[in-house]
């Protein structure tokens, strides 16, 4: 299967603070991207999803502004957190899909992020 | 809209038990179906999907689903249990055509695995 890397796997900062978590596609090019947070026993829920050299298109509810989306490349897209807070603390799992994945997506492996 | 329902919330067998875990679908066309399952503290990994053709589908460690469209259902099963099957696994449902489609996931279904 085609391999998907997130970065960093867990990151601790302060509140106020902003954090980047990365997602790349090592193995094909990645058309669209999405991006899912997912709360301690839950299932995902799909934040935003990007295209390509597009702006991302939030879910209801998902704060634009909080959550910048950034998909300059077709194997890199970022999420950034802005002015974390306690309440951004979950784990936000992305994934990508395009060129020979044939619409399945693929996941990252998630990054843990802790706002203290 | 699409919906996934995955019944169980938490399933407890024996090792080297069979395995059936629920998976009931909504939407109003064909979907595309999916079995993800996730480690803790990871991400998730494809085990099989269904696209069209023959509704039985064969995935990686020994899994297997069958699509019935009468039942709007796709259970995963597995004839035989191992102890590092103990995971969650999750349901997904996706609209068929194009790369932007979005996935649905059901709650998802704890296995632990009794040794």
């Amino acid at each position: 299967g085609a391999v998907v890397s997130q970065h960093p796997s867990w990151v601790i900062c302060k509140s106020g603070t902003s954090v980047k978590i990365e997602c790349r596609s090592l193995d094909f090019q990645a058309t669209t991207m999405f991006w899912y947070r997912q709360f301690p026993k839950q299932s995902l829920m799909l934040m935003a999803t990007s295209n390509e050299g597009s702006k991302a298109t939030y879910e209801q509810g998902v704060e634009k502004d909080k959550f910048l989306i950034n998909h300059a490349s077709l194997t890199l897209s970022t999420l950034t957190v802005t002015s974390a807070h306690p309440e951004d603390s979950s784990f936000y799992i992305c994934s990508a899909s395009g060129g020979w994945t044939k619409n399945i997506q693929y996941f990252g492996a998630g990054t843990r992020l802790s706002v203290l | 809209a699409q919906s996934v329902t995955q019944p169980d919330i938490h399933i407890t067998v024996s090792e080297g038990a069979s395995l059936e875990l629920r998976c009931n679908y909504s939407y109003g066309a064909t979907p595309y179906l999916f079995w993800y399952v996730q480690s803790p503290g990871q991400g998730l990994q494809l085990l099989l999907k269904y696209f069209s053709g023959d509704t039985l589908v064969q995935g990686i460690k020994g899994f297997e689903a069958e699509f019935k469209r009468s039942q709007s259902s796709f259970n995963l099963r597995k004839p035989s249990v191992h102890w590092s099957d103990a995971a969650e696994y999750f349901c997904a449902v996706g609209a068929s055509g194009g790369s932007n489609y979005k996935l649905t996931f059901g709650k998802g279904t704890l296995l632990t695995v009794n040794p």
